[in-house]
């Protein structure tokens, strides 16, 4: 059973278009990261959310805390090609192993010219 | 400053095999992962080093895996025998305490 769901699983759209993806989980987690993946290399941190309800926004990318720490939203706006990639999101647990870097299950976006 | 280093990059073998990664961590960093990420998917932890001490090992297939961090710095993983289930991404990362953490390129196992 995953942890963290992301949705959704794949997404295709032209450069322009305002996209948003989601992250669930039934857990409460301390923090919240977002991280963008190239083909052959490791992911890289975008940001990191630890206050419930707390939005960030980096260029044209809106980072979203849930109130409750459960869930959190990645908004792009006016997508362009060099956004294409896997994101993935990663929580530490509020409780128990709170070390542990655990990720969600990826969203493969592709951003077409 | 150098990131995390992995080697190799590519490795394939054939099943049954042994196979070893390498991973060296930013220095004075002293929590280090290995993940194992299947194409398109998340990575997923297979063991967590404070230092040392390997204190979430969990996931980690204990029957043909081993990891070891000699002296908290550099760490291997070791896959022995190899089955083709274990195709995937090896990806290292290493971060001070709960702070960021930074991934390495990843080694591409491919089992044959």
């Amino acid at each position: 059973t995953q942890l963290l769901e992301q949705s959704p699983q794949f997404l295709s759209i032209q450069e322009g278009e305002n996209l948003t993806v989601y992250c669930n989980s039934s857990s409460v987690f301390s923090s919240l990261q977002w991280y963008r993946q190239e083909p052959g290399e490791g992911p890289v941190l975008l940001v990191t959310v630890v206050t419930g309800g707390e939005v960030k926004k980096l260029k044209r990318l809106t980072f979203q805390f849930g109130d409750a720490r459960k869930d959190s939203s990645l908004h792009i706006t006016a997508a362009q090609p060099g956004d294409t990639g896997l994101y993935l999101c990663a929580g530490r647990i509020s409780s128990g192993s709170a070390r542990q870097l655990t990720f969600g299950s990826g969203t493969q976006l592709t951003v077409l010219p | 400053e150098a990131g995390v280093v992995q080697s190799p990059r590519y490795k394939i073998i054939e099943k049954k095999q042994p196979v070893a990664f390498w991973c060296n961590p930013i220095s004075g960093h002293n929590t280090l992962y290995w993940y194992l990420q299947n194409l398109g998917q998340g990575p997923e932890l297979l063991i967590r080093y404070e230092n040392e001490e390997a204190v979430d090992d969990s996931q980690l297939p204990k029957d043909r895996f081993s990891a070891e961090r000699l002296k908290g710095v550099d760490s291997t993983l070791k896959i022995q025998p190899a089955e083709l289930g274990d195709s995937a991404v090896y990806l290292c990362a290493s971060s001070l305490g709960t702070g960021q953490a930074f991934f390495g390129q990843g080694t591409r196992l491919t089992v044959v």
